[in-house]
């Protein structure tokens, strides 16, 4: 699977947007980009996933650049409940390769 | 979505001892996933349990070590054999749902001592 590339940390204040950004300058032409997020002491939880085309659901929105070497995740609106562990992944569905990940920090 | 449970939440086990994880998907599913997480780190794919057929273990990861058995659908069972410290971690399984995402159970926390 393809690698990607994440900043350390980030910090936002609640009520603000987010934007989260993810690398994979390798992806392939067939390999989807998901973000899962990982709150305190629970297991990963799905966020958003797309191939070419921007995405949008009731969590987040994916940007995905046009050559596909990058991906903003957007979270529209912080709350303290959106701080986690983010993680951008390429691949396919099944054999999630994670990274170190991005930790949000949301200040009240 | 899936809802996925683990047996048990955190163990603490002393060296040479195994222990077995259990966790229980409320729908039937064809895939299920063990990970790893160590203290501080991400997730580490363990292996791939299939129903019906053996485990597909990832780099670093092998039978002797960590057995899976996968008797139905809903179902599957992680053990960690001979445990040393280094074994300390959370687990987690997994499923794939029906639109590309992944569920995930809420990890079993062991420690060796």
């Amino acid at each position: 699977d393809a690698k990607t590339t994440q900043p350390n940390s980030m910090e936002s204040n609640e009520e603000e947007p987010v934007h989260l950004p993810c690398n994979h300058s390798t992806i392939s032409g067939t390999d989807y980009i998901h973000w899962y997020r990982q709150l305190p002491s629970q297991g990963p939880e799905y966020v958003i996933h797309g191939l070419t085309s921007n995405v949008n659901n009731r969590m987040a929105s994916l940007a995905i650049a046009e050559d596909r070497k990058s991906s903003t995740l957007i979270l529209h609106r912080a709350t303290l409940r959106d701080a986690a562990v983010y993680y951008c992944i390429n691949g396919g569905s099944e054999k999630l390769v994670f990274g170190k990940g991005t930790k949000l920090t949301v200040n009240p | 979505s899936a809802v996925i449970s683990q047996k048990p939440s955190r163990d603490i086990c002393q060296r040479g001892t195994s222990l077995t994880i259990q966790c229980q998907v409320d729908s039937q599913v064809t895939m299920m996933f063990w990970y790893r997480q160590q203290p501080g780190q991400s997730l580490t794919l363990i292996a791939t349990a299939n129903q019906g057929s053996e485990a597909t273990y990832e780099s670093g990861f092998v039978i002797d070590k960590f057995p899976i058995s996968r008797p139905n659908l809903t179902f599957s069972t992680l053990t960690v054999s001979n445990m040393s410290p280094e074994d300390s971690s959370i687990y987690l399984c997994s499923v794939v749902g029906g639109t590309y995402e992944q569920y995930f159970g809420p990890g079993t926390r062991l420690t060796v001592t």
